[in-house]
């Protein structure tokens, strides 16, 4: 199994500052046929399923606001908020989609400090 | 609108069986892998199946491998998940959710609850 691992825990930022989330896998996600990595991040608020932000490591979905960036490659990835709004407290979760069992980081909690 | 409605949660005791429906509108669902996730009270997620859009084929997390089987209907727009020899440990809200390889659209979840 592939496991993801995530840092820091948690994190407190203020308004209008960066968050920068790492998310590790234990082999690497980047299928060499189409050069994509497998890797997605998702954002969880209380009291509600995941929605995704980024897919093939980089790529934002329809509609998520352009501060939120994702990059790495292999096995080393980050999530970026490049300016922190009060709405983007959750918890953020990656994952790998290269290969079942598809599996999910432990997850990082982000504040506002 | 893409929805996805999960029912058949509830509580009941170890050893019991459930089934879980989830009635998908608004997109093709045959186009589509659906796949089981489910998150424990206070906790991470975890993907437990995964079926290929017609059917013929799927996959289990191991600790479900035996017990859980993952269906879907086509001509009725639903995914399934029946649940045997259930444990504590499968308390969990259990999401439904689409995918075209990453998890694009998720459901609201139903809560199972296994106690005595």
């Amino acid at each position: 199994d592939i496991v993801m691992t995530q840092s820091p825990d948690s994190l407190a930022v203020s308004l209008g500052e960066r968050a920068t989330i790492n998310c590790r896998s234990s082999q690497s996600v980047l299928y060499s046929s189409n050069n994509k990595n497998y890797l997605a991040w998702y954002q969880q608020k209380p009291g509600q399923p995941p929605k995704v932000l980024i897919y093939w490591a980089s790529t934002r979905e329809s509609g998520v606001p352009d501060r939120f960036s994702g990059s790495g490659s292999g096995t080393d990835f980050t999530l970026t908020i490049s300016s922190l709004q009060a709405e983007d407290v959750a918890l953020y979760y990656c994952q790998q989609y290269y290969d079942t069992p598809i599996t999910f980081g432990p997850g990082t909690k982000v504040d506002i400090k | 609108e893409v929805q996805l409605m999960e029912s058949g949660g509830g509580l009941l005791q170890p050893g019991g069986s459930l089934r879980l429906s989830c009635a998908a509108s608004g997109f093709t669902f045959t186009s589509y892998w659906m796949h089981w996730v489910r998150q424990a009270p206070g906790k991470g997620l975890v993907w437990v199946s995964r079926i290929n859009s017609d059917g013929s084929s799927t996959h289990y997390a191991d600790s479900v491998k035996g017990r859980f089987t993952i269906s879907r209907d086509n001509a009725e727009n639903t995914l399934y998940l029946q649940m045997n020899s259930l444990r504590a440990e499968d308390t969990a809200v259990y999401y439904c959710v689409r995918s075209w390889y990453y998890f694009d659209f998720w459901g609201q979840g139903t809560l199972v609850t296994v106690s005595s």
